[in-house]
């Protein structure tokens, strides 16, 4: 079985921008969840769906929005893209939202110019 | 509010000797603690998760122990070897399920 999937693998954008980046979870997981992580530093919780809801959302500003399909894909936006936004942008998924072990994927790395 | 600190932050070893990595909790009401490996630039890979009704679990030459009323976990890893080189990390969940993640230990092992 395939693991988590994310496209793209990197990224380059300038200032002002807006970037859309996608996961796929594995078969049969019906959570995805979205992470940040800065060079040096430990993943940051960005969001939480399932069944295509919300469940949770990190200390991250409205600029961050993201949506689960009913196939449990996701997309993580940003919008206006600052220098600080660059990051490795992980996913994660798990069989339901809540205490389950998560796998990730391999990351999309974004580089704001 | 949950807060996980890993140390030490960077640790290099001769290849073959055993090591032990170390992560603490604020919150003891830790549902479960999971270990990652991630290589650089690379995505994370999970290597153990503890129940939070377990003490311990192995894999090959992983052991991962979870103490919840000390709010610590360590992970020990036997006969070191080059492949071994990584940052490694641990997280625990918020009861809704996010993960908290300490700031990793980055380990070097030498020939």
């Amino acid at each position: 079985d395939a693991g988590v999937t994310q496209s793209p693998t990197h990224l380059i954008k300038t200032r002002g921008q807006h970037v859309t980046l996608r996961c796929s979870p594995i078969s049969g997981h019906k959570s995805v969840s979205w992470y940040q992580q800065v060079l040096g530093q430990g993943p940051q919780f960005i969001f939480q769906y399932y069944e295509k809801e919300e469940r949770g959302r990190g200390n991250f500003p409205d600029r961050f929005s993201a949506r689960q399909f009913p196939n449990y894909s996701s997309e993580l936006n940003v919008n206006a893209l600052l220098l600080g936004d660059s990051a490795l942008y992980l996913c994660a998924s798990s069989i339901v939202a809540g205490r389950n072990e998560q796998f990730f994927g391999p990351g999309t790395r974004l580089t704001v110019l | 509010k949950q807060e996980v600190t890993q140390i030490p932050a960077a640790l290099s070893v001769p290849e073959g000797e055993n090591l032990v990595l170390n992560c603490s909790f604020t919150d003891s009401a830790i549902y479960n603690l999971q270990w990652f490996r991630q290589d650089p630039g690379k995505g994370l890979t999970s290597l153990l998760l503890i129940q939070s009704s377990q003490r311990e679990q192995t894999s090959g030459r992983l052991n991962a122990s979870l103490d919840k009323s000390s709010g610590r976990s360590t992970l020990y890893i036997a006969a070191s070897q080059p492949g071994d080189s990584a940052t490694y990390l641990c997280a625990g969940p918020s009861n809704t399920g996010k993960l908290i993640f300490g700031q990793g230990t980055t380990l070097q092992v030498k020939p």
